[in-house]
């Protein structure tokens, strides 16, 4: 059975601040899909990682892909309140398989 | 383009009693998928659909559980009966799924059941 382990499930920083969320999965897998979720809405599909080495950047969010690792990072540049969200990573197995999810809030 | 649909938004139910959620996928998506999220949770994969074909419901229990796709479009999930630990948000979302990869998921805004 595939596993999704993020870490850190809350995180509280402040604005301008930098910070990663972590994506460990347990078998091998070549693709990953962050999500974002605001409270009380869907999922809004970030990033799509398809291969070894990806790296992909929207703003200040900038995702990357070790295959080898089995692990995922999203990292957060210079942080802003509109980042406060969830944030999902969701690798591919036979199906979709999410983590739990970071609670992100961004702070003056 | 229009997103995935789906209604209710909100639906407050007593167990044992039966709920019904509908779903419209984006136009195109042969793929549509019933996902079960708990509070602070991840969603979870109930039942897979490729067109009105099932691929895969080995998380959907079937036993209280039941979903169809009748004509590839729109597909319901109902529960009957209904047990407390059902509470839950039930999303709904659908891809184009050419060949045998998955392709990115579309989420609808999701059904949230309470039940009392």
């Amino acid at each position: 059975e595939l596993k999704v382990e993020q870490n850190p499930l809350f995180l509280s920083m402040q604005e301008g601040k930098n910070y990663t969320i972590y994506c460990n999965y347990s078998t091998t897998s070549d693709r990953l899909y962050w999500y974002r979720q605001d409270p009380g809405k869907s999922l809004e599909s970030l990033f799509v990682l398809l291969s070894n080495g990806a790296v992909k950047q929207e703003g200040r969010l900038m995702a990357s892909l070790d295959t080898k690792a089995r692990l995922s990072t999203l990292h957060i540049t210079a942080a802003v309140h509109d980042l406060s969200a969830t944030y999902f990573c969701a690798v591919e197995g036979y199906a979709l398989n999410f983590g739990k999810g970071t609670s992100l809030l961004v702070t003056p | 383009e229009a997103g995935v649909a789906q209604s209710p938004r909100y639906k407050i139910i007593e167990k044992r009693q039966s709920v019904a959620f509908w779903c419209n996928p984006i136009s195109g998506h042969a793929t549509l998928y019933w996902y079960q999220q708990i509070l602070g949770q991840g969603p979870k994969l109930l039942i897979q659909f490729q067109n009105n074909g099932v691929v895969d419901d080995s998380q959907l229990p079937k036993d209280r559980f039941s979903a169809e796709r009748l004509k590839g479009v729109d597909s319901t999930l109902k529960i009957q009966p209904a047990k407390l630990e059902d509470s839950a948000v039930y999303l709904c979302a659908s891809s184009l799924d050419a060949g045998t990869s998955l392709e990115t998921q579309y989420f609808g805004p999701g059904t949230r059941l309470l039940v009392l």
